[in-house]
């Protein structure tokens, strides 16, 4: 079956500007997580989402959301961006929460 | 769990050896913890992973074991293979299978032939 699928897989954008990233998960996978990795920070958890809500949030400011329709797509957008917002972010779907499977990611950079 | 250290960060071994990786949590109620290994380049992927209702788990050459009181768990790769390199990183799946995955910083795992 197919696995998480991530588009665009790369991104470039200027200071201010926004971004919508989006997500597809295994079919039937009803949990989707976004994650942010950096090099310095390593991998870090933004939000979760299930049937539509949000369940989690991680420690991000508010330029960071998301949101999932009904057929378990996610989108993830950031506004006005900043040179920091650099990053690879990665998608994730679970179908029971106890075993996540990973997009290829978009890598987004901010100039 | 809210923090999880990972040591080391960087692993140097020769084909053949093993190779171990340690991650302490902080979080006492914690009970899943996954290993992912990300190959430069590919998304993370995951390889084992471990719940509190047991002590260790073994996948082949991968084998993860748990101590509960100490909080800290381990991957032991056996037999080491050029392609086991990468980079490997141990999660905090907090309690009963959470929606939020608490990452170490990573191991840069490299096998040399």
């Amino acid at each position: 079956k197919a696995g998480v699928t991530q588009t665009p897989r790369y991104l470039i954008k200027t200071r201010g500007q926004q971004v919508t990233l989006s997500c597809s998960p295994i079919s039937g996978h009803r949990s989707v997580s976004w994650y942010q990795q950096t090099p310095g920070q390593g991998l870090q958890f933004l939000f979760e989402y299930f049937s539509e809500t949000q369940r989690n949030k991680g420690n991000f400011p508010g330029r960071f959301s998301g949101r999932q329709f009904s057929n378990s797509r996610s989108e993830m957008n950031v506004s006005t961006l900043e040179l920091g917002d650099s990053a690879l972010y990665l998608c994730a779907s679970s179908l029971d929460l106890w075993g996540y499977t990973f997009g290829s990611g978009t890598r987004l950079t901010v100039v | 769990g809210e923090n999880v250290e990972q040591h080391p960060s960087t692993l140097s071994v020769q084909e053949g050896d093993s190779a171990v990786i340690k991650c302490t949590y902080s979080d006492s109620a914690s009970n899943y913890f996954p290993w992912y290994k990300q190959e430069l380049g590919k998304r993370p992927q995951l390889i084992i992973d471990i719940r509190s209702n047991v002590g260790e788990k073994k996948d082949q050459r991968i084998a993860v074991t748990l101590n509960k009181t100490a909080k800290h768990f381990s991957l032991h790769i056996t037999e080491t293979q050029p392609e086991d390199s990468a980079v490997y990183f141990c999660a905090d799946g907090g309690e009963g299978g959470s929606e939020k995955l608490v990452f170490g910083k990573g191991t840069k795992l490299t096998v040399n032939p």
